[in-house]
Parts: structure tokens; C-alpha cells; sequence
């Protein structure tokens, strides 16, 4: 079973599309993160939810929407695509907003052409 | 604020001998952990071990040990008896429950072993 699941693997699209990449944790955590690795391999956070309920707003452009149906699942939304939008996006989970292991997905690989 | 550095963007270890990966940290927190995850090339990231600040002892998870030096604000990774397969990128985080506990990573080393 895997913990932290997330969909597509890799996404390929043009600018100015919008695409959305899915995460889901089968780990009954209540904080659920994503992350964005740049080319330099850099990882950075974008939003985190605890419970539903948006936490971390990382200074993101709006154009990029997190959505928490319930706590086991975050998506992210991402408007009118960008070159530099290519980046791979990780979605991680947590037990708590105590500081503890963070379980990552597998990460979607976005390339904007 | 919270930083995270890591000076050694490139390693190079034989099979089976030992590796220390550097990394220091700066937060004024006085509560804090501490996680080393390894990325292989296929890109998962893969968690390795976690430190609490408040941990007595070092954190040790098989051929994987933290070497925590509070006072100096550092938490190498160290890796005992090197595989082939420990080569990925490595990156050592930190997390404050000040900041939602989100992980703050640092640049990554590249760890290679060779045969």
C-alpha cells in the first residue's frame, strides 16, 4: 500500500493551460503538504493544511489553488501555466503540526513548453 | 527565520568506508527537529532519520547515524559501510512547530560511491 500517492507522475503541457496534480495519504495524518523541487534540486514548501485548513501560504502565485476535500487528500490547482512553473511538485504528509517525519509522494515531474 | 546549509554540494566515498555529510542549522527556537532524507535518482524522497532538539542521544537508524553537536548548531549525517546504492542527493531539514512545521531543506549533497 502506498502511504502518500500522487497523480500524474508526469505532466506535459502547454502555457496557459490549467492542470491539476492529485495527493492522497492512506497514513490517517492531519497535515498534508506541497513542495516544489526547482531544477537546482532546490525543495521548498508552497501550502500545508492541518485538517482541512490551510495553514502555509508560501507567498505562491494565486494562480496556483490548494484544495483539501477532507484530510486525507490535497490537490493542487495550477492556472494559466507557465515556463517557470516546470518544477517537480511533491505532496507530503505529516501526523500533526507537532515537528515529526514527513511522508513524501512519489512527486509529478510538470513540464510547461 | 530558520536556515539550513549544507557546504558540500558533491561527496565521493569508496564501497564500504565511511561518509560524514555536513549540515548546520540556524534557528533561534529553542525546540526544533532535525531530518536527513535521501533522493535517489528515480526522485522519491526517501525520510533517513530525525533528531529532536531536545533528544539526549544522538539518533542512530541502522548504517545511519546523526552526529548532533547543539552548541555548534550542526547535524551530520553519518553513513557507515557505503553501497553503491547510498548514491542520491542527499538533504538534511529542519522543522519548528513555530512555523506550522513545514520542513526548511537545505541545498543538497551529492553523494557518490564508488566501487
Amino acid at each position: 500500500d502506498t502511504a502518500v500517492s500522487q497523480t500524474p507522475k508526469y505532466l506535459v503541457t502547454q502555457m496557459g493551460n490549467d492542470k491539476s496534480i492529485k495527493c492522497e495519504q492512506n497514513l490517517g495524518h492531519d497535515t498534508m503538504y506541497w513542495y516544489k523541487q526547482d531544477s537546482k534540486k532546490f525543495l521548498k514548501i508552497m501550502f500545508s493544511y492541518n485538517n482541512k485548513e490551510l495553514i502555509i501560504n508560501e507567498t505562491v502565485p494565486n494562480r496556483f489553488s490548494p484544495k483539501s476535500p477532507d484530510k486525507a487528500h490535497l490537490n493542487l490547482h495550477i492556472n494559466s501555466l507557465e515556463l517557470g512553473d516546470s518544477a517537480v511538485y511533491f505532496c507530503a504528509s505529516s501526523q500533526d503540526l507537532t515537528f515529526g517525519e514527513a511522508f513524501f509522494g512519489q512527486g509529478t515531474r510538470l513540464t510547461v513548453v | 527565520a530558520q536556515k539550513i546549509t549544507q557546504t558540500q554540494p558533491g561527496m565521493f566515498v569508496q564501497e564500504k568506508e565511511a561518509v560524514t555529510l555536513d549540515c548546520t542549522y540556524d534557528t533561534s527556537d529553542p525546540s526544533y527537529g532535525l531530518f536527513w532524507y535521501k533522493q535517489p535518482s528515480s526522485g522519491e524522497m526517501i525520510f533517513l532519520i530525525y533528531q529532536g532538539s531536545y533528544d539526549q542521544q544522538n539518533a542512530t537508524e541502522g548504517r545511519y547515524s546523526l552526529n548532533f553537536q547543539k552548541a555548534r548548531k550542526s547535524a551530520n549525517l553519518v553513513i557507515s559501510a557505503s553501497q553503491l546504492g547510498d548514491s542520491a542527493m542527499y538533504f538534511c531539514a529542519m522543522s519548528l512547530v513555530a512555523s506550522g512545521s513545514r520542513l526548511t531543506f537545505g541545498e543538497g549533497t551529492q553523494l557518490t560511491v564508488n566501487p
